[in-house]
């Protein structure tokens, strides 16, 4: 089945070692997105690639980053995690962006704790 | 910039009784309006999602839910809850204008009892 998967699903760091989050995908889908929802929030989105375009909310703190190397492969790098970066972090795709029908696909999750 | 308001945060409901789930948005452009479903452990997944024409739009597991747009609201219901749709549930609206970015509210937890 075609789906979006997330390697870790947990994942445990130490305060200010850098980690990185792992996405990928088999729909073969232009864009790429990475959310953060942390304990009884709303997902919110961080930033996301249209193909090979990053496009970064203007919220989205500088120890956030993400590399997509290819279609299939989209990364997460939290450069020096806080205890305030622990959440769950989600990634989703979607064919296109902006056509009416557009639906976004998520992966399960991946669960960060900063110890 | 839109918001979407979801003003329980839980919901408990018996098995077998019929169930609403509130949403309000505000936005100054028009926008497209969605529910997703997140199961423990698991990521987001479309219940159903409203573009256009009728406002009473049908989703998986039996859900349906209705657009008003005089009321700003999307709520979502169901007429017999089963155990299995114990879940979080969330509201999410898209600007029509273009792009693909989604805002969520914040959730309301169904806990369905027997």
């Amino acid at each position: 089945d075609a789906m979006v998967i997330q390697n870790p699903r947990y994942q445990v760091t130490q305060f200010g070692k850098p980690v990185t989050l792992s996405c990928s995908q088999t729909l073969n889908h232009n864009v790429m997105y990475w959310y953060q929802q942390k304990s009884s929030q709303a997902p919110k989105l961080l930033f996301h690639y249209y193909d090979k375009d990053f496009n970064n909310e203007a919220d989205t703190p500088d120890n956030f980053q993400s590399r997509r190397p290819n279609t299939s492969f989209c990364f997460l790098d939290i450069r020096s995690p806080g205890l305030g970066d622990a959440a769950m972090y989600l990634c989703a795709t979607s064919r296109d962006v902006g056509s009416p029908g557009e639906t976004q696909y998520f992966g399960p999750g991946t669960r960060l704790l900063v110890l | 910039a839109q918001s979407v308001t979801q003003l329980d945060s839980q919901v408990p409901v018996f098995e077998e009784a019929p169930v609403e789930l509130r949403c309000n948005y505000s936005s100054s452009v028009s926008v497209y309006l969605f529910w997703y479903v997140q199961y423990p452990n698991q990521g987001l997944q479309l219940l159903l999602k409203y573009l256009s024409g009728s406002t009473l739009v049908k989703g998986i597991n039996g859900f349906e839910a209705e657009f008003n747009k005089s009321q700003t609201s999307f709520h979502l219901r169901k007429p017999s809850v089963h155990i299995s749709d114990t879940a979080e549930y969330f509201c999410a609206v898209r600007e029509t204008g273009g792009g693909n970015k989604l805002t969520f509210g914040t959730g309301t937890q169904l806990k369905v009892e027997l």
